[in-house]
């Protein structure tokens, strides 16, 4: 069974760093891998989803990266903002009889002071 | 403005209540899912269908029944056997039969006991 584990569970960061959140997957037969943002008491917003073909994916101050030969993913968000304080969670796909399915992990949450 | 619209926002459940969360999209999706999400864990997968008139078990289905009878709509109930309903519900869509469609969330339902 896939499992899905993100580290740190908490981040707090001062306004302008650059930071890492870091996603491992138990299971490398995955079809693609997202990254998803949860704000308090919302949905999920998909920020970047990486195929299992491509090494990274890039938006803006947003870059993921997936090494599925060894189950890690890793976001790196560049100059952070306020604005950016969040949950963030990493899920990969996997199938299960003739459905895709999400797997999800507990997220990090993210704090940056200004 | 396509999108998934989940209601109510709050909702309070009695002892051997049967509560129902609604669950409507209009982005022209075949497949939605429902999920269950309790403080700081990751999403786990309650049900979900992939057409009209069909749904499958995901991992968490005990004491939850769904029905799929249109294409927009997919409801969920927390049924009086499900001994712990407390947690935020989240519902989502996607295109069937394309595995790296992303998937597409509402803002979700938080419901409590009373």
């Amino acid at each position: 069974k896939q499992e899905v584990t993100q580290i740190p569970a908490a981040l707090s960061v001062p306004e302008g760093e650059n930071l890492v959140l870091n996603c491992s997957f138990t299971d490398s037969a995955i079809y693609n891998l997202q990254w998803f943002r949860q704000d308090p008491g919302k949905g999920l917003t998909s920020l970047l989803l990486i195929q299992s073909s491509q090494r990274e994916q890039t938006s803006g101050r947003l870059n993921a990266s997936l090494d599925k030969s060894s189950g890690r993913s890793t976001l790196y968000i560049a100059a952070s903002q306020p604005g950016d304080s969040a949950t963030y969670l990493c899920a990969v796909t996997t199938t299960s009889g003739s459905a895709r399915q999400l797997t999800f992990g507990s997220g990090t949450q993210l704090t940056v002071l200004p | 403005d396509g999108g998934i619209t989940q209601s109510p926002k709050y909702l309070f459940r009695k002892e051997g209540q049967n509560v129902t969360l609604s669950c409507e999209q209009n982005l022209n999706h075949d497949a939605m899912y429902w999920y269950r999400q309790d403080p700081g864990q990751g999403l786990r997968l309650i049900y979900y269908s992939q057409i009209v008139n069909d749904f499958q078990k995901g991992d968490i289905a005990e004491g939850y029944s769904v029905s799929r009878e249109k294409k927009e709509s997919f409801p969920l109930t927390v049924t009086s056997a499900q001994k712990n309903p407390t947690a935020f519900y989240l519902c989502a869509s996607s295109f069937q039969g394309f595995f790296n469609q992303p998937q597409h969330f509402g803002d979700g339902t938080r419901l409590s006991i009373l």
